[in-house]
């Protein structure tokens, strides 16, 4: 049981370039969630979804782009990249929106723009 | 504006003592709170949760207590141990199933 796996770990992007972070679960939880966290600060939504087909912005999601077109996955788009984005981005997930054993979140990614 | 709040950034303890870490909370909606545990270059993990319809939840050596009339809780670590060192979150949530995280705080329990 691999719970929530994120690719990749670690990525460096010039400034205007775009990439894909991918999140995938296997618990087959109906909520997901991309968080991101800036040194010293909590984390803070960017999506969320909450089944397949369904997706919606949180508190930061200029800049980001998202999909669910299955319960496993719900990748993450950054287009035009700015060092303003320059984050660590957790993924997770949960059944039925956490209430009582909370999100299971993946390892992260750590995204340098320079 | 911060609706949920972990005003200490750290907390240094001795082992085998308590642990208090505390958070408050501006958003009378919120309905349950939850407390993330973190380690270096790892996602957060799921510790304990509370719901407001309780005033304490206990877990092992974790303890979580709400004071809902102060908008207050805090996480007890009793007895503390070296592999309690992690930066500690709390988390807020209500119907819209979307948790609201606080700054974190690092605990540092010393041998």
């Amino acid at each position: 049981n691999a719970g929530v796996t994120q690719t990749p770990k670690f990525r460096i992007l010039k400034i205007g370039q775009s990439m894909t972070l991918q999140c995938a679960q296997d618990m087959n939880h109906n909520y997901m969630y991309w968080y991101r966290q800036d040194p010293g600060m909590g984390l803070k939504l960017i999506y969320y979804s909450v089944g397949a087909g369904i997706t919606d912005k949180g508190e930061v999601p200029n800049g980001y782009n998202v999909s669910r077109s299955t319960t496993e996955d719900f990748p993450l788009r950054l287009e035009l990249a700015a060092p303003s984005q320059t984050s660590v981005y957790f993924c997770a997930s949960s059944y039925s929106g956490g209430r009582i054993y909370g999100y299971t979140f993946g390892s992260g990614t750590r995204l340098t723009v320079v | 504006d911060q609706q949920v709040k972990q005003n200490s950034p750290s907390l240094s303890v001795q082992e085998g003592r308590i642990s208090i870490l505390n958070c408050d909370y501006t958003n009378s909606m919120f309905d349950y709170f939850l407390w993330y545990k973190k380690y270096p270059a790892e996602g957060p993990t799921f510790l304990i949760s509370i719901s407001s319809i309780k005033d304490k939840n206990e877990d092992g050596r974790f303890t979580v207590f709400l004071n809902k009339s102060a908008k207050h809780l805090s996480l007890h670590i009793v007895p503390s141990q070296p592999g309690d060192s992690a930066v500690y979150f709390c988390a807020a949530g209500g119907a819209n199933s979307k948790l609201t995280f606080g700054k974190g705080i690092t605990l540092s329990v010393r041998p």
